[in-house]
C-alpha cells in the first residue's frame, strides 16, 4: 500500500464547475501538505502549502486538511480550461524530514 | 526573479553511456533536491543537499547515480552506464526553509 493515495482520474468537468481533488495518507507523521499543478512535460508548480487542519484559501483555490481522517482536499472554484493539468498532492514529515512524498496525481480536464 | 533552471531539457542516450544533468536553484536557496518522475506517477525523492553537504539519499539512488553540489550553488546529477529503466523526468527543486519546494522544468531522459 502506498503512503499517499490519489485517484489518477481522468476527471472531466465543464467550465465554471467546482472541482474537488483528494488524497488520503496512512502515515500520521505527515504534518506538512502541498498541492502542485503540473502541465504536460513541465515541472510541478506549487499551488498551496499548509500545515494545520482546516481550510486555507488563495484566490480560486482552497486547501483543506483533516488530520484526524488523514485526508486532504483541493477545491477549485470557477474552473477554467487553463486549469486543465495534473494535480499532485505532496506531504512532508515533521521532525526535520526533507523529502516530499507525492501522490500519483489526478489528471483534470476542464471543457468549454 | 528567476526560478529553478535545469539543463538539458531533453537528453537521448544509448544504453551504457554516462549522462550528466545540471540544476541551478533559485538564488539564496540553500536547500536543493533531486526527484525522478516516471509516466503516470508522482515525483520520487532521490537526494537532498543543504549548501554543499549531501544530507539524505534515497535507496532509489543506486551506485550508478552520483550527485554533487560543489560550491553550494548549482548541482549536477550523473548517471553512469545508463539502463532503459533510467528513462524518466529528472526534477530539481530548491527551498529556502525546507518547507516550500520550488521545482524546475525537469530534464527528460530517454535511454535507447
Amino acid at each position: 500500500q502506498k503512503e499517499v493515495e490519489q485517484d489518477p482520474g481522468p476527471l472531466s468537468v465543464p467550465e465554471g464547475a467546482i472541482v474537488s481533488l483528494n488524497c488520503t495518507y496512512s502515515n500520521s507523521a505527515f504534518q506538512y501538505f502541498m498541492w502542485y499543478r503540473q502541465y504536460s512535460r513541465k515541472g510541478p508548480e506549487l499551488l498551496m502549502y499548509t500545515y494545520s487542519s482546516g481550510n486555507k484559501e488563495d484566490g480560486r483555490f482552497t486547501a483543506q486538511v483533516d488530520k484526524s481522517s488523514k485526508y486532504i482536499s483541493l477545491f477549485i472554484r470557477d474552473s477554467q480550461p487553463s486549469d486543465s493539468a495534473t494535480y499532485l498532492c505532496a506531504m512532508k514529515l515533521t521532525g526535520g524530514g526533507n523529502k516530499l512524498t507525492f501522490g500519483t496525481g489526478t489528471q483534470l480536464k476542464v471543457e468549454l | 526573479d528567476t526560478g529553478v533552471s535545469q539543463d538539458p531539457r531533453h537528453k537521448i542516450t544509448k544504453r551504457g553511456q554516462n549522462v550528466t544533468f545540471r540544476c541551478d536553484p533559485i538564488s539564496e536557496h540553500n536547500r536543493l533536491y533531486w526527484y525522478r518522475q516516471t509516466l503516470g506517477q508522482g515525483p520520487e525523492f532521490l537526494t537532498y543537499f543543504q549548501n554543499e553537504a549531501q544530507l539524505e539519499k534515497s535507496r532509489l539512488l543506486s551506485d550508478r547515480f552520483s550527485a554533487e553540489r560543489p560550491k553550494g550553488s548549482f548541482s549536477t546529477l550523473e548517471i553512469q552506464r545508463t539502463e532503459q529503466g533510467d528513462s524518466a523526468m529528472y526534477l530539481c527543486a530548491s527551498s529556502l526553509t525546507g518547507d516550500e519546494q520550488y521545482f524546475g522544468p525537469g530534464t527528460r531522459l530517454t535511454v535507447t
